[in-house]
């Protein structure tokens, strides 16, 4: 069945940049997202890609995806404290998942002053 | 904006009593969704309901009931509540959920946290 998989952690200076790195692996997935979970909420939509574009980039945050890898990034330039949160990569399920989100079990960024 | 409203925000019970967790969203969404978050697990889908009037089981659903009550509400039922079942819980959104090639934005309230003893 599909499958998200995501590092647990990543700690990072402010400042720094910060790459989060998801692998999946439904092949027809056509949109692939990054959600934000920050303490004690919900989840927010960061940023999304189509499956046809290698980059997408949005103020501080560049997406890129390698289509042959099955794999997604989310670049976090210039990262600051308000940034600390779990970071979930999701990808829509076919099959057996009927169309619905998978998302992977989430990274949790950690920003040192 | 309310967006997506669920309560209660925090519920404790005993194994095998009963809750219904409410949840509504005044955004005019179609489908609506129940997840249960667990440390190292992310997010699992229990159940979902397209369109007013239809539900479908998700990747969890035992142990749970749901009501889509009209478009803007979706309520979750534990009937005898379970140890396991001890989770953070997040009702969701989306304006259309489609099989096909769309961008499907989901919109999360945010989250009861329910400890069964």
């Amino acid at each position: 069945g599909e499958d998200v998989e995501q590092s647990l952690f990543l700690s990072v200076r402010e400042g720094d940049s910060s790459v989060i790195n998801c692998t999946y692996t439904d092949s027809s997935s056509t949109y692939l997202y990054w959600y934000k979970q920050e303490p004690g909420a919900g989840l927010q939509l960061l940023t999304y890609i189509f499956s046809n574009m290698d980059m997408k980039q949005d103020q501080r945050l560049t997406v890129l995806l390698n289509k042959k890898d099955k794999h997604l990034s989310l670049r976090i330039a210039d990262t600051q404290t308000g940034d600390s949160a779990i970071y979930f990569c999701a990808e829509r399920g076919y099959g057996g998942s009927q169309g619905n989100l998978i998302f992977g079990k989430g990274t949790k960024l950690s920003v040192k002053p | 904006n309310a967006g997506v409203t669920q309560t209660p925000k925090f519920q404790v019970l005993k194994t095998g009593q009963s809750m219904t967790l409410q949840c509504a969203q005044d955004m005019n969404h179609n489908s609506m969704y129940w997840y249960r978050q667990d440390p190292g697990m992310g997010l699992r889908l229990i159940y979902y309901s397209a369109s007013e009037g239809t539900t479908d089981k998700g990747e969890v659903p035992n142990g749970y009931n749901v009501s889509r009550l009209n478009k803007r509400e979706f309520s979750l039922r534990l009937e005898s509540a379970a140890p396991s079942q001890t989770s953070v819980y997040f009702c969701a959104s989306s304006e259309e959920r489609d099989r096909g090639a769309t961008n499907e934005k989901l919109f999360f309230g945010s989250g009861t946290q329910l400890s069964v003893l």
